[in-house]
């Protein structure tokens, strides 16, 4: 079974200091990894996606993840916030295998608060 | 390109009547589309995969007779709350992965917020 951990539930920085959000994975297979954003009353949007590919992936808004296979991480970034990076982020996992019912695992979220 | 649309963005019934959220791929074929139920402040719980033209397959702990979903095409699923009750309230995103991609890239609508009252 999958899973995703991701270390705290809000994270805050200033304007313009780096961001860094956490996500551990648990997989016995290869995975594929993902990082999504969320504002208020709204679906999922993809910042970027990990496909064993190059293990440092960027992403839109100036986000990136580096996929550490020895850590089990994917942890994302920005060098710098801006105010409208205030949201909710989930970490997901999915298997590399191409099944017909292949399945997000989705962490519980962290929101992220952006201060003037 | 790959947009998601839900429809509607948001409803309110009354206890003991069916509810219906459509999900569409606006631009691209979908044979796989996933239906997840969020709670305040909380993270994502897949409740059903369906693939289209066959039988969704449920998760553990969600009633398949209460919440109906029907893949009628490459372009639209549909999700019935049926007899909803004050509980079911919640927000609903559906999800829609296009055809011939083999990394689980799943595609998210924005979500219908149902209150039952």
């Amino acid at each position: 079974a999958q899973s995703v951990t991701q270390l705290g539930s809000h994270v805050s920085v200033s304007e313009g200091a780096l961001v860094l959000l956490r996500c551990n994975y648990s997989s016995s297979v290869p995975p594929y990894l993902f990082w999504y954003v969320q504002y208020p009353n709204q679906g999922l949007q993809l910042l970027l996606k990990y496909t064993s590919a190059a293990t440092l992936v960027k992403g839109i808004n100036g986000f990136e993840a580096e996929f550490k296979k020895s850590e089990t991480s994917f942890h994302l970034t920005k060098p710098s916030a801006h105010m409208s990076d205030a949201a909710e982020y989930f970490c997901a996992v999915s298997d590399q295998v191409n099944t017909g019912f292949q399945k997000l695992v989705f962490g519980t979220g962290t929101r992220l608060l952006v201060s003037p | 390109g790959a947009v998601v649309s839900q429809h509607p963005s948001r409803v309110i019934c009354k206890s003991g009547t069916s509810v219906k959220i459509e999900c569409r791929s606006l631009d691209f074929q979908a044979t796989t589309m996933f239906w997840y139920r969020q709670f305040p402040k909380k993270s994502l719980m897949l409740m059903a995969t369906s693939n289209e033209g066959s039988k969704a397959t449920y998760e553990q702990g969600v009633e398949k007779d209460k919440f109906l979903i029907n893949h009628a095409s490459l372009t639209l699923s549909t999700l019935t709350v049926t007899s909803a009750h004050p509980e079911d309230s919640s927000f609903y995103i559906c999800s829609a992965r296009p055809a011939g991609v083999s990394y689980n890239e799943q595609f998210f609508g924005p979500g219908t917020r149902l209150t039952v009252l």
